[in-house]
């Protein structure tokens, strides 16, 4: 079984401009959580989709945002980048919702803005 | 609100140590508690979790109780090897929260043969 993939895996961008980052969940999986991971603030909770309907949403701005297609593949966009977003971001896919599913997450995006 | 607080590393140890990693919460009401494990240039890895006080998880040798009376869920292993190198996570879901996870600050554990 084909674990959950993210791409690009590296990114540079610069200031200002705007990125897009795919996820695509275990076949099956209905559910996607996106993590920002920063060697200052760790690992932060951006937003979750289940069946293309947003849960859940992290304290992030609004220049962070993401959506769900039918296949349950998720793209986050993060729009005007600031250098502060360089970050690893990592997905996390699960069948259901809830404790009793477990979450597997991918290997991440590294993204850097100069 | 809710947080984990985790022990600083780097924690350094022998081969066949004992390996404990302190991780505390603050959380309402009742929520799930989840031990990840990052390997260099991996995802996260669940290792174990626990969904109820009192509950004990374990993996791998690798064990945590779910202690509510002191907001614990401590990681601990009898005997650690060079494999068990890592960045170890505590991390909890709050209830009603669906799949968010919030996580503690992370602890690099590094094992010499």
């Amino acid at each position: 079984k084909a674990g959950v993939t993210q791409t690009p895996r590296y990114l540079i961008k610069t200031r200002g401009q705007q990125v897009t980052l795919s996820c695509s969940p275990i076949s099956g999986h209905r559910s996607v959580s996106w993590y920002q991971q920063t060697p200052g603030q760790g690992l932060q909770f951006l937003f979750e989709y289940f069946s293309e309907t947003q849960r859940n949403k992290g304290n992030f701005p609004g220049r962070f945002s993401g959506r769900q297609f039918s296949n349950s593949r998720s793209e986050m966009n993060v729009s005007t980048l600031e250098l502060g977003d360089s970050a690893l971001y990592l997905c996390a896919s699960s069948f259901g919702t809830g404790a009793s599913y477990e979450q597997y997450f991918g290997p991440g995006t590294r993204l850097t803005v100069t | 609100g809710n947080s984990v607080t985790q022990m600083e590393g780097p924690v350094t140890l022998s081969e066949e140590a004992f390996l404990t990693i302190n991780c505390t919460y603050t959380a309402t009401g009742y929520p799930s508690l989840f031990w990840y494990v990052q390997y260099p240039g991996e995802g996260l890895q669940l290792l174990l979790k626990a969904t109820k006080a009192d509950d004990k998880g374990s993996n791998k040798g690798f064990e945590a109780t779910y202690r509510k009376e002191t907001t614990s869920f401590h990681l601990e292993k009898g005997s650690v090897q060079v494999s068990d190198s890592a960045v170890y996570f505590c991390a909890l879901s709050p209830p009603g929260g669906y799949n968010k996870l919030i996580f503690g600050a992370g602890t690099r554990l590094a094992v010499h043969p």
